[in-house]
């Protein structure tokens, strides 16, 4: 079992739709969680940073963490076609390993005119 | 802020010579840096973990005589590919530890196609 599990997608919405996008991991050291919007040929680019369970906002983004159940979210509201991308959550813990990060394989989006 | 910056964006070279990719932070400084290979429709592979002034940390079945990496200053990182070959062609992706969100940010990646 992969310590990130994510669905690889690909999830295709019409626009204007809110998006879900969701991992489930397994490590209960993983404090920090973040998501990555990568476009296709580029590199990941950081959407949202959170620290521990709660939600976060930044305009038409929001992520959600729940540590009890080890699920983080990102929600997408009034998706744009410019949204289409591949999103990746990544997580680490406070110390140790280098602070790498352990990613989940990445949900591809396209959402549609 | 926090934007990192890869050169070049792309390049070909014949099989067995040498590439060197660099790595920049732009305005900010880094003490660690890492080294990524994405295959298509693939995740991030962790190649190597980077710190300022010391060697880098490779991860399990990378070949540090073939991946080499410098991490001179606190803004630059190096990773040449020695001697490199077909199945060496991948996207490499470096990414630098800091910024107001003690968090990863990534460059644009490099695309190495080697003949």
């Amino acid at each position: 079992q992969k310590e990130v599990e994510q669905d690889p997608g690909p999830l295709s919405v019409p626009e204007g739709a809110i998006v879900s996008l969701n991992c489930t991991y397994s490590n209960s050291a993983f404090q920090y969680f973040m998501w990555y919007r990568q476009y296709s040929r580029k590199g990941p680019e950081l959407l949202m940073y959170t620290y521990s369970s709660g939600n976060k906002e930044d305009g038409r983004f929001t992520a959600q963490v729940d540590k009890s159940s080890k699920y983080i979210s990102l929600f997408i509201r009034d998706s744009q076609p410019s949204d289409s991308a591949t999103y990746l959550c990544a997580m680490r813990g406070v110390t140790g390993g280098g602070n790498k990060l352990t990613f989940g394989t990445g949900t591809q989006l396209k959402v549609e005119l | 802020g926090a934007v990192v910056s890869q050169h070049p964006s792309w390049v070909i070279c014949k099989s067995g010579t040498s590439v060197k990719i660099e790595c920049r932070s732009l305005d900010f400084q880094a003490t660690t840096m890492f080294w990524y290979r994405q295959f298509p429709k693939q995740s991030l592979m962790l190649m190597a973990t980077s710190n300022e002034g010391s060697k880098a940390t490779y991860e399990q079945g990378v070949e540090k005589d073939k991946f080499l990496i410098n991490h001179a200053s606190l803004t630059l990182s190096t990773l040449t590919v020695t001697s490199a070959h077909p199945e060496d062609s991948s996207f490499y992706i470096c990414s630098a530890r800091g910024g107001l969100v003690d968090t990863q940010y990534f460059g644009p990646g490099t695309r190495l196609t080697v003949l």
